[in-house]
């Protein structure tokens, strides 16, 4: 299948430990922000948000932080399972409906 | 089926052919929008439609690419004279809303265009 992420900066991590992914944003003005993930040959996939109003949102098993002082995004992953290797995206709008995407970071979980 | 659909999945033009990508959206869905993702990136926002109605096509790289959804059910993208550099994932997202539906969008699994 085809690949997404050939040249992607690569989180490498022991399956049962945290991940961290991190993700710089550029617009100020950025309201609302998503994290995707994407696996080989998929489209993405909707896995947390966070409103600006907002520094920490907890999930199922995944935290995302928001720091706007330094635009800052991060997504952290408990107790990683290989399952969760693919590529993490964070996006940000500020009009509601045309996100923005980041570059991309890949995760791979060993064994 | 219940997922966003997309068609062709592999796509191999050579330089200079036009192409045709189609997205089924979910049934009911109102909006539709069209990204572009070079390999090792994120994607890039295209166009987006409410209905049959293209409110933005703010992304489109060139006057080479056009889109359609003439029934506000399926789109269609095109890309006239296709170059190397066009050569991408394609992929569609559908939601049901019209405001604020970033988080609310699902992708299909993207046509993936070679142009050689």
């Amino acid at each position: 299948g085809e690949s997404v992420g050939l040249h992607l900066p690569t989180l490498s991590v022991q399956e049962g430990d945290n991940s961290i992914i991190n993700c710089a944003y550029s617009n100020s003005a950025s309201d609302y922000f998503i994290w995707y993930k994407q696996e080989s040959g998929k489209g993405p996939q909707f896995i947390i948000d966070i409103r600006s109003n907002m520094d920490k949102r907890q999930g199922q098993r995944v935290t995302v932080l928001l720091n706007k002082t330094v635009k800052h995004l991060s997504l952290q992953i408990a107790a990683t399972q290989p399952g969760d290797s693919a590529v993490y995206f964070c996006a940000e709008t500020n009009a509601g409906n045309m996100l923005t995407f980041g570059g991309g970071t890949r995760l791979m979980v060993k064994p | 089926g219940a997922g966003v659909s997309q068609s062709p999945r592999y796509k191999v033009a050579k330089r200079g052919q036009d192409v045709a990508l189609r997205c089924d959206p979910i049934s009911g869905h109102v909006s539709l929008f069209w990204y572009q993702q070079a390999l090792g990136q994120g994607p890039e926002f295209l166009t987006y439609f409410q209905n049959e109605a293209q409110l933005d096509k703010s992304g489109l790289p060139s006057d080479r690419f056009f889109a359609e959804r003439p029934e506000g059910s399926v789109s269609t993208l095109k890309i006239q004279r296709t170059q190397q550099e066009d050569s991408a994932v394609y992929l569609c997202a559908s939601s049901r809303g019209t405001r604020n539906v970033a988080g609310e969008l699902f992708f299909g699994e993207g046509s993936r265009l070679t142009v050689l």
